[in-house]
């Protein structure tokens, strides 16, 4: 079955870098790829997602960028705030198997003013 | 968010007691989903229903039982409680395809 590696587990930087998380997967039918962001105490919440037959997708000041060969994609968020602090996860899915998500074991993002 | 809940929301329980987790979501979602959320292990898929009286096994269902009978609601049994299920359990629910899945609040639930 599908296994998902996410790295770093733990990243702290200073309010106004930028942070990158990264993702790999082992099915290279997986077709979908989304990020959830999870504040502590609070529920998981879609913050971007990238289809397969797309290799970069952004909004405002997250990007996702997805490398199919390798099969790997990464996270990446630009100056980042405060209130980017939180726990962020990848997941991979087959669009054949009814929206069954497979999730990275989550990075903790830690961005000091 | 209000569109799908959880109860309870915290529950401490017995090891050998049968528990029952809820989750009830207003969007008449297709497809509804159960998992766990343990540190160090991100969010692991229980068991999954793509309609009313389908589900199908995740990635960790052993000593889990579903059911949907109704297309809003998804529960979650827990037939004999052990400790290795002490976790935060959510619940989530998703239109069709390959779309965001709405999570509820969660439950954590507490085995003795």
């Amino acid at each position: 079955g599908e296994n998902v590696e996410q790295h770093p587990s733990t990243l702290s930087v200073q309010e106004g870098d930028s942070a990158v998380i990264k993702c790999t997967y082992s099915d290279s039918a997986s077709n979908y790829f989304p990020w959830y962001k999870q504040e502590l105490g609070k529920r998981p919440q879609l913050i971007i997602d990238i289809r397969s037959n797309v290799g970069e997708k952004k909004d405002q000041r997250i990007a996702v960028t997805l490398n199919k060969t390798a099969k790997h994609f990464s996270l990446h968020i630009t100056e980042t705030q405060p209130e980017d602090s939180a726990v962020y996860f990848c997941a991979a899915s087959r669009g054949n198997q009814g929206g069954k998500l497979i999730f990275g074991q989550g990075t903790e993002l830690s961005v000091k003013p | 968010d209000a569109g799908i809940t959880q109860s309870p929301r915290y529950k401490i329980t017995e090891t050998g007691r049968q528990v029952t987790l809820m989750c009830h979501q207003t969007w008449s979602h297709s497809y509804m989903f159960w998992y766990r959320q343990d540190l160090g292990h991100g969010l692991r898929l229980i068991y999954y229903s793509a309609a009313a009286d389908i589900t199908d096994k995740g990635e960790v269902p052993d000593g889990y039982v579903v059911s949907r009978s109704k297309t809003e609601n998804f529960p979650l049994t827990l037939e004999s409680a052990t400790r290795s299920q002490t976790s935060v359990y959510f619940c989530a629910s998703m239109a069709g395809g390959l779309r965001e899945q709405f999570f509820g609040p969660g439950t954590r639930l507490t085995v003795l």
